[in-house]
């Protein structure tokens, strides 16, 4: 059973970059052909899909959020991260890392969700 | 970008109710469409998957329909467990998949 969790700082200054990672367990992060996504959610609102990466290490990004974006993957520790830089308020939410399968856009694997606030 | 739409959102209902949800795309999907619950404090939980296709596990009571631009998602009896918020998912534009922006499910 694959599992994710995130892990990061909960509380980022505005203007700085917002660092996240997730270890996916039970399971290799290189097999199965999926890709790994990072989702977002502000308190009280609706789900808005961050971008993602295949293990390959390729991207594709949110066109909304693509130029403060960045999505690693690290293999070997069997991790995936988010960047986003130059955050704001508005970046307050719970960020989820999540899977699909290269097949169905579907998503299937979800972490727990972890709560990042942008405050000075 | 595909824009999603659901309506209502929120909605007031009863145990034993049938209740329906339906989410509208800005174009074109085929059948490329997901529903996910969420409870308070949980990640989102994928329901049904391709418009009608229910994920494993998932009981009978909860169906989806549709093509094209227009999507229901359909429970057949609303049980207490159900009290939740509804998403829907577009994955046909596979560079880009977007949310509908939910339905909350609230006791009446």
């Amino acid at each position: 059973q694959v599992q994710l969790q995130e892990s990061g700082p909960g509380l980022v200054k505005p203007s700085q970059t917002l660092s996240l990672t997730c270890t996916v367990s039970g399971g290799s992060i290189s097999s199965g052909s999926y890709y790994w996504s990072w989702i977002r959610q502000p308190a009280g609102k609706g789900l808005e899909w961050i971008g993602r990466i295949y293990t390959s290490g390729s991207t594709n990004y949110n066109p909304s959020l693509k130029s403060r974006v960045t999505i690693s993957v690290d293999t070997s520790k069997n991790q995936f991260s988010l960047k986003l830089s130059s955050v704001t308020a508005a970046d307050t939410a719970v960020y989820y890392c999540a899977g699909h399968s290269s097949s169905v856009g579907v998503f299937d694997y979800w972490g727990q969700g972890t709560l990042v606030t942008v405050s000075s | 970008d595909i824009q999603m739409t659901q309506s209502p959102s929120t909605l007031s209902a009863s145990v034993g109710d049938r209740v329906t949800i339906t989410c509208r795309a800005s174009q074109s999907i085929s059948s490329w469409l997901a529903w996910y619950q969420q409870k308070p404090g949980k990640a989102p939980k994928l329901l049904i998957y391709k418009a009608s296709s229910l994920e494993s596990g998932v009981p009978s009571r909860f169906s989806g329909s549709g093509s094209g631009t227009e999507f229901t998602l359909t429970i057949s009896s609303l049980q207490p467990d159900d009290f939740a918020t509804y998403y829907c998912q577009q994955y046909n534009s596979y560079f880009a998949l977007t949310f509908g922006g939910g339905t909350k499910v609230e006791i009446k």
